[in-house]
């Protein structure tokens, strides 16, 4: 069975700070894809990155950052410098190779307060 | 280049009652799954067309049933409706078919509440 984990409910951070949103995962699939997604508060999922599972590297794109770590079944998302426009719910979604479904996490609100 | 559309946005219903959800997917995808997201969770996945066809469903009751058409939109039936059944529903697209996993892109959904 597959399995998200994002353990911090809700953060509140100060603008300009950098926060780190945790998501562990659970699968037993040796090929398996990971997501990031934001979700304003209009309720549509945006789509932030993929990350397949024969690839660890890191990626940084902006402000924004990814470590996916195999060993440790997991994959953080770090926003550098936030920004109001960065207060959302973000879920981390894993997807395996022999299924079709997403595997959400329960989500992680982020409030940055200017 | 449109991205994924639903309608309606809101939609009041009774218990006991039938409700149709209707989305269209992004240009050039042929890949529509369907999601339940109560208040404060995490998106569930209800199921996945493809090819005018059911092809992987949720644990979800019998209830809900879906349907493709030949334009790769899709709905979102649901019968009985409980007080449970209020959430956000969202559809999602993703091409090509097959066995590809790709990216799934989600509309804005539409918010349903049972009375």
């Amino acid at each position: 069975a597959q399995k998200v984990t994002q353990a911090q409910t809700e953060i509140s951070v100060v603008e300009k700070e950098d926060v780190t949103l945790d998501c562990v995962y659970e699968t037993r699939d040796t090929t398996y894809y990971l997501f990031w997604y934001k979700q304003p508060p209009s309720g549509e999922l945006v789509f932030l990155i993929r990350r397949n599972s024969f690839d660890e590297q890191n990626e940084i794109s902006g402000r924004y950052s990814w470590n996916f770590q195999k060993s440790t079944s997991s994959f953080n998302f770090t926003i550098t410098a936030s920004q109001v426009v960065d207060s959302a719910v973000y879920f981390c979604a894993l997807s395996v190779y022999t299924g079709n479904q997403f595997y959400f996490g329960t989500g992680t609100s982020l409030t940055v307060i200017p | 280049d449109a991205g994924v559309t639903q309608s309606p946005t809101h939609l009041i219903k009774t218990r006991g009652q039938q409700v149709t959800l209707r989305c269209s997917p992004k240009s050039g995808h042929d890949t529509v799954s369907w999601y339940q997201q109560a208040l404060g969770q995490g998106p569930q996945f209800i199921f996945q067309y493809y090819e005018e066809e059911e092809r992987q469903r949720g644990n979800f009751p019998d209830r809900f049933s879906g349907h493709q058409f030949p334009n790769y939109s899709s709905e979102l039936n649901v019968n009985a409706l409980l007080l449970g059944d209020s959430a956000l529903y969202l559809c999602a697209s993703s091409s090509p078919g097959g066995l590809l996993k790709e990216t799934q892109y989600f509309g804005p959904g539409t918010r349903l509440l049972v009375l």
